[in-house]
C-alpha cells in the first residue's frame, strides 16, 4: 500500500479484556517497529521485526504484551488482560532498510476503562 | 541518561518568523542518524528531515533545516517562515548504529504559530 495502515483507529477495552492491534506495513518493507506513546510523551520502543523474525522485544513492558509477524508482512500486537496503564497510542513504523526512511502509521488509540 | 533531550516543552512563534527547536543527543556510537518528526493533533508522525553522523553538510528540506553541531551533540531544527499549519508537536529522534534499528525519541516540543 501507499502507507502504513493501522487498525482499529480507536479501541476501548474494559479492564481485563484482551486486545489485538494490526499493522499493515508498506509492501516490501523489511523492518517493522511497534511503539507506545503515552499522552504528552514521545514514542517509546516496544519491539522490532526483520521480516518474520522478532529481533528485539526489550521494550515490551510485561509478558501480557505479545507481537508477531508470521509471514513477514502484517504484524499484530496483542495485549492480554488489559490494565489502565496500557492506555496509550500504539504506533507502527516500517522501513525498507538503510537506516532511514521510517514511515509511521496513524496509530491505534487504546483506552482501557 | 537520556539519549535525546528536548528542553523546550512549548514554543510560540509569530507567523512568517523563523523558529529553532532544540535537541541534544547522547551516544558513544560513531555512526548514527538524527531525525525530526512532526505530529499534528490528528496523531500521525510526519517525517521532516534526516542528518547522518558522517554527513558533512547540514540537512535542508524546503523550509526545514537541521543545525548539526557534532562536537556539541546538538541537532536543532530550524523552521523558516512559519505557517499556521506548523502548529504541532515536534520530536527529535536518533538511530544508533549504521544499520536498520529502532529510533529513540525525545519528549517533544509543542510549537504554536500565532497569526
Amino acid at each position: 500500500g501507499a502507507g502504513v495502515s493501522q487498525s482499529p483507529r480507536y479501541k476501548v477495552a474494559k479492564r481485563g479484556q484482551d486486545v489485538a492491534l494490526r499493522c499493515d506495513p508498506i509492501s516490501g518493507h523489511v523492518s517493522l517497529f511497534w511503539y507506545q506513546q503515552a499522552l504528552g510523551q514521545g514514542p517509546e520502543f516496544l519491539t522490532y521485526f526483520q521480516n518474520e523474525a522478532q529481533l528485539d522485544k526489550s521494550g515490551l513492558p510485561s509478558d501480557r504484551f505479545f507481537a508477531e509477524r508470521p509471514e513477514g508482512s502484517v504484524s499484530t500486537l496483542k495485549i492480554q488482560r488489559t490494565q489502565q496503564e496500557d492506555s496509550a497510542v500504539y504506533l507502527c513504523a516500517s522501513t525498507p532498510g538503510g537506516g532511514r526512511g521510517y514511515t509511521f502509521g496513524s496509530g491505534t488509540r487504546l483506552t482501557v476503562v | 541518561a537520556q539519549k535525546i533531550t528536548q528542553t523546550q516543552p512549548g514554543m510560540f512563534v509569530q507567523e512568517k518568523e523563523a523558529v529553532t527547536l532544540d535537541c541534544t543527543y547522547d551516544t558513544s556510537d560513531p555512526s548514527y542518524g538524527l531525525f525530526w518528526y512532526k505530529q499534528p493533533s490528528s496523531g500521525e508522525m510526519i517525517f521532516l528531515i534526516y542528518q547522518g553522523s558522517y554527513d558533512q553538510q547540514n540537512a535542508t528540506e524546503g523550509r526545514y533545516s537541521l543545525n548539526f553541531q557534532k562536537a556539541r551533540k546538538s541537532a536543532n531544527l530550524v523552521i523558516s517562515a512559519s505557517q499556521l499549519g506548523d502548529s504541532a508537536m515536534y520530536f527529535c529522534a536518533m538511530r544508533e548504529g549504521g544499520s536498520n534499528y529502532k529510533l529513540t525519541f525525545g519528549k517533544g516540543t509543542l510549537l504554536t504559530v500565532n497569526p
